[in-house]
């Protein structure tokens, strides 16, 4: 079956990085693409990018553009979300996301396989 | 501000029907581009419900049902049971921000 697991919670300082992992399994890794989505405290949904998992290819939110980076081990099957400069806004639940697009963004993409979301908290 | 516009709350009876609206532009829902619509339970992750439209993942319900019109998106939930209270949300792509987008969400409460 589908799974994708995330990695555990943390807690950073305003100006940290930080690194959240989404280990996959149950499917051929490079054949879909990975979203991930965060989720402030109380609030709604919001997309931060897409990374092809065949490829590398990327697509970031323009919000995000330049504090982002979204990369895959092909080897582990792991996804990654890199997040810099961070600020207390920047605090959320992260999602990785299966997508089905697998070479290049496709605007129709959507997401049937979730993680369990990794509690990202900023705090001095 | 969310670029899909959903109203915040919606309520219903059990086994009435309910339908959440998701207003977008020409630059997402208007150009063509699909909607999506999940739904997130308390503490949990969302989960897929609608794709393309109008589509159903295997395993969802015939009670939920999505369509689509000019700039808008509605999805409709028949027989309303107090399993369906959760949170739900819409998702398109939009041209101008070249990404996907996802409406604010609304809270549906089963009376």
């Amino acid at each position: 079956q589908v799974q994708l697991v995330q990695s555990g919670a943390e807690v950073k300082k305003p100006g940290a990085s930080v690194k959240v992992s989404c280990k996959a399994s149950g499917y051929t890794f490079t054949s879909y693409g990975i979203s991930w989505v965060r989720q402030a405290p109380g609030q709604g949904l919001e997309w931060m990018g897409w990374i092809s998992a065949y490829n590398g290819n990327t697509n970031y939110a323009q919000k995000l553009q330049g504090r982002v980076t979204m990369t895959t081990d092909t080897s582990t099957s792991t996804a990654y979300m890199e997040l810099r400069s961070l600020r207390s806004d920047d605090t959320a639940v992260y999602y990785c996301a299966r997508d089905p697009s697998a070479y290049y963004y496709d605007s129709s993409g959507y997401s049937l396989y979730w993680g369990q979301g990794t509690l990202v908290t900023v705090s001095s | 501000q969310s670029v899909l516009t959903q109203p915040p709350s919606v309520s219903g009876a059990p086994g009435q029907r309910v339908t959440i609206s998701c207003t977008g532009s020409s630059s997402n829902i208007g150009a063509g581009y699909d909607v999506h619509w999940y739904q997130q339970l308390p503490g949990t992750a969302p989960k897929l419900i609608i794709y393309g439209n109008s589509n159903r993942p295997s395993g969802v319900p015939d009670r939920f049902s999505g369509s689509k019109s000019g700039t808008s998106a509605s999805l409709a939930i028949t027989g309303l049971q107090a399993e369906d209270e959760a949170d739900y949300y819409c998702q398109s792509y939009d041209s101008s921000l070249s990404g996907s987008i996802f409406g604010g969400g609304t809270k549906l409460t089963v009376l």
